[in-house]
C-alpha cells in the first residue's frame, strides 16, 4: 500500500534560522514524491518533485527536499526562513497506479519574526 | 489562463439536499481528480478523471458521483448529503504523461457545510 506520514503537526522556526518539515514514505516500486504548500484559503500550490536523479531536489521560493532512499524519506529544507514562508505543507508520493495522489495530514510552519 | 476554478466557493446544505460542484480548466489536461480536506487527515482522493467520459473511484468515494461529459470539466454531485460531508473540497488537474510523474494545479477550493 501506499503512504505518506508527516510526523509532525507543526514546526516553529525563528526568521533567519534554517528550517526542515520531515516527510517519510511507503510505496511499491519506484516513488515519485512532491511537496506543494497551502496558504490560508487557498489551494495547493507545487514546490518540487523528485523523479530520478540528484538526491537533492531544488524547488520554487528557495526550498529544497533531499531523497533518502534507505530512511525512505523526502524532508523539506530551507536554509533561511522568511515569515512569509508560514503556511501548510503537504507531503505527496504517486502511487503504482500512476492515476493516484497519496498525501500526507500536513504540517504547519510557523516562522517568527 | 484561469488554470482550474471552482464553483461555488461556499455552500450550506441541509441534510439530505443535493447539489454539484463544478470544476474547469482551460489548460486541456487530460487528468482531473476530486479531493476533500479535513482537519488533521491531508487530502483524500474522491473520484478521478482520466480522460473525457471515463471516472474512477479513489478512496472516499461513498456518497459522491461524478461526471466528465466535457474534457475541461469535471463535477462532484452529492444526491443525498449528511453532517460527515462537511468539507472542503479541491479539484486539481494534470497532464498525462506516460511516464506518469505529472504534476497538479489545483483550484482554490469549495467550502460545503452540511447541517
Amino acid at each position: 500500500a501506499q503512504s505518506v506520514a508527516q510526523p509532525e503537526d507543526q514546526v516553529n522556526v525563528a526568521e533567519g534560522n534554517p528550517l526542515t518539515v520531515k516527510c517519510t514514505y511507503s510505496v511499491s516500486g519506484n516513488p515519485y514524491l512532491f511537496w506543494y504548500v497551502q496558504y490560508p484559503n487557498r489551494g495547493l500550490q507545487f514546490l518540487l518533485k523528485y523523479i530520478t536523479g540528484d538526491n537533492l531536489v531544488k524547488g520554487s521560493y528557495g526550498f529544497e527536499a533531499e531523497f533518502n532512499k534507505s530512511q525512505t524519506s523526502f524532508h523539506l529544507k530551507k536554509p533561511s526562513a522568511l515569515v512569509s514562508d508560514s503556511a501548510l505543507y503537504f507531503c505527496a508520493v504517486r502511487g503504482y497506479n500512476f492515476n493516484k495522489f497519496y498525501f500526507g495530514s500536513g504540517t504547519k510552519l510557523n516562522v517568527k519574526p | 489562463n484561469a488554470g482550474v476554478t471552482q464553483t461555488p466557493k461556499f455552500r450550506v446544505l441541509k441534510t439530505g439536499q443535493s447539489m454539484t460542484l463544478l470544476c474547469a480548466q482551460d489548460m486541456n489536461h487530460e487528468y482531473m481528480y476530486w479531493y476533500r480536506q479535513d482537519p488533521g487527515m491531508g487530502l483524500r482522493l474522491i473520484h478521478y478523471s482520466v480522460g473525457e467520459g471515463t471516472t474512477a473511484k479513489g478512496e472516499v468515494p461513498d456518497g459522491y458521483n461524478v461526471s466528465r461529459l466535457k474534457k475541461q470539466n469535471f463535477l462532484l454531485g452529492l444526491e443525498s448529503a449528511a453532517p460527515s460531508q462537511t468539507s472542503v473540497y479541491f479539484c486539481a488537474s494534470s497532464y498525462r504523461q506516460t511516464s506518469g510523474l505529472d504534476t497538479q494545479y489545483f483550484g482554490p477550493g469549495t467550502r460545503l457545510t452540511v447541517l
